[in-house]
């Protein structure tokens, strides 16, 4: 256990379906991430909240939606995905001191394994 | 640009010592991390090292070299519980760079 939970665990989806991600993290951090990994390939950064507001956006299409409603909470929004969006998308949260530039460690969850058929 | 290397695969057997490098390139350097995966679970966070030298942490070192971008993670007395995969991640101000993670299997 992380102290970071997501849900679901495993999700199978068509691509005209709409569905959600859920991140919760119990660590009192004040930055929390999603990250797409994919089969031999490196972990892609794709979120970042900071304090609740989004800091990162890294080029993701605009078919994942983020939802960040409270320093606890983040939500991946799905809508109109291609089956090359099948991955394991994993949350993380950290704590962030803002103007030093530093990154504390990230805690991640055990992550949402998406296949789009 | 930004590019963190480690070896794809490795083998090992129960009860040997394995030493993972990762070498990196990034714009700007806030530390290395290691982390392991195993299969279908979360990274869990082994090591941090931010200044030059070797960091030990029970059967698990973490070694840095920031002037030639390189750091190894040594793993003792190994165990069949770790296989898994060790992902090697440089954090570049405020995110963290990863690199694609080394399968280390570990064999009877």
């Amino acid at each position: 256990e992380t102290g970071v939970t997501q849900t679901p665990r495993h999700l199978v989806m068509g691509m005209t379906n709409k569905k959600s991600l859920k991140c919760e993290q119990h660590l009192g951090h004040n930055a929390m991430y999603w990250y797409k990994q994919s089969a031999k390939k490196p972990l892609e950064l794709m979120f970042v909240y900071n304090f609740k507001e989004q800091t990162e956006n890294n080029s993701v299409p605009s078919r994942f939606s983020p939802e960040c409603p409270n320093s606890s909470h983040l939500f991946l929004h799905l809508h109109t995905l291609q089956p090359e969006d099948s991955a394991l998308y994993l949350c993380a949260s950290s704590q962030e001191h803002p103007g030093t530039g530093s990154t504390d460690t990230q805690y991640f969850g055990p992550g949402t394994r998406l296949t789009v058929l | 640009g930004q590019n963190i290397d480690q070896p794809t695969e490795m083998t090992a057997t129960e009860g040997a010592i394995v030493q993972i490098n990762c070498t990196y390139q990034t714009s700007g350097f806030n530390g290395l991390f290691w982390y392991q995966q195993h299969a279908g679970e979360a990274p869990t966070f082994l090591s941090y090292n931010v200044l030059d030298g070797l960091e030990e942490k029970g059967r698990f070192s973490s070694f840095l070299s920031r002037s030639k971008g390189y750091s190894y993670l040594l793993l003792k007395e190994l165990q069949m519980k770790d296989s898994a995969s060790y992902l090697c991640a440089v954090s570049d101000t405020d995110k963290l760079i990863f690199g694609t993670g080394t399968r280390l299997q570990v064999f009877p």
